[in-house]
């Protein structure tokens, strides 16, 4: 199962864009990449997901390297209300007991 | 919170008292799934559901039991909590699990946290 490796914090000036890398480098063809994040004791919300194209819509942009290797969400005028912590995921094959593998993310911090 | 809800929101017990969490969805997906969420591990499968009684084990299954037998529930039960089950539980659902892409989405309810004193 292809697993991700995300820098452990960050920061970011409020109306700037964030820019959260993940690498997956051993993602298999077939394996989407999803976004998650995490407001301070709230549950997950998800932000996106992607195949191979960039996606985007009303909360972020996902740009995924050609080879698949790793992938970027970006959150292109951070709020306040960003502050949280940014999971990336790859979904694991069917038929295994674990569907996402959540990581301990990256705490992001928009500052003021 | 996509039309799940977890019950209760908090709860303190002690140890080796039985405790049940319960998760009601009204999007009628298939699948259901209980987590832990604890400092320096992240998200952890416990238990998951593919359907009324049909259930599977996920990473940290030990000590915990599940139960569904109406698509809308899904019970998380600690026979005999131990302080060690001390921790926030999310509850997720989705439409499948067996096609990549939104299907695959998981929606999350805003977690229980309990405590085993």
């Amino acid at each position: 199962d292809a697993k991700t490796t995300q820098p452990p914090s960050m920061d970011c000036a409020e109306g700037r864009a964030a820019n959260l890398p993940c690498n997956h480098s051993t993602i298999s063809g077939n394996e989407y990449v999803y976004w998650y994040r995490q407001i301070h004791s709230q549950g997950p919300q998800y932000i996106i997901h992607g195949l191979k194209n960039n996606e985007t819509n009303e909360m972020a942009s996902l740009i995924i390297t050609e080879d698949r290797k790793s992938s970027t969400l970006i959150l292109p005028h951070a709020t306040l209300r960003d502050t949280a912590v940014y999971y990336c995921i790859v979904r694991a094959p069917p038929n295994t007991g674990n569907q996402f593998y959540f990581g301990t993310g990256t705490s992001l911090t928009v500052i003021p | 919170d996509a039309g799940i809800t977890q019950s209760p929101r908090h709860k303190v017990t002690e140890t080796g008292t039985p405790v049940t969490l319960r998760c009601h969805q009204t999007e009628n997906h298939r699948y259901m799934y209980w987590y832990r969420q604890d400092p320096g591990h992240g998200l952890r499968l416990i238990h998951y559901s593919y359907g009324v009684k049909d259930t599977d084990k996920g990473e940290v299954s030990d000590g915990y039991s599940v139960s569904r037998s109406k698509t809308e529930d899904f019970l998380l039960t600690l026979e005999s909590a131990t302080s060690s089950q001390t921790s926030v539980y999310f509850c997720a659902i989705s439409e499948s699990i067996f096609s990549a892409g939104p299907k695959n989405i998981q929606y999350f309810g805003a977690g229980t946290r309990l405590s085993v004193l």
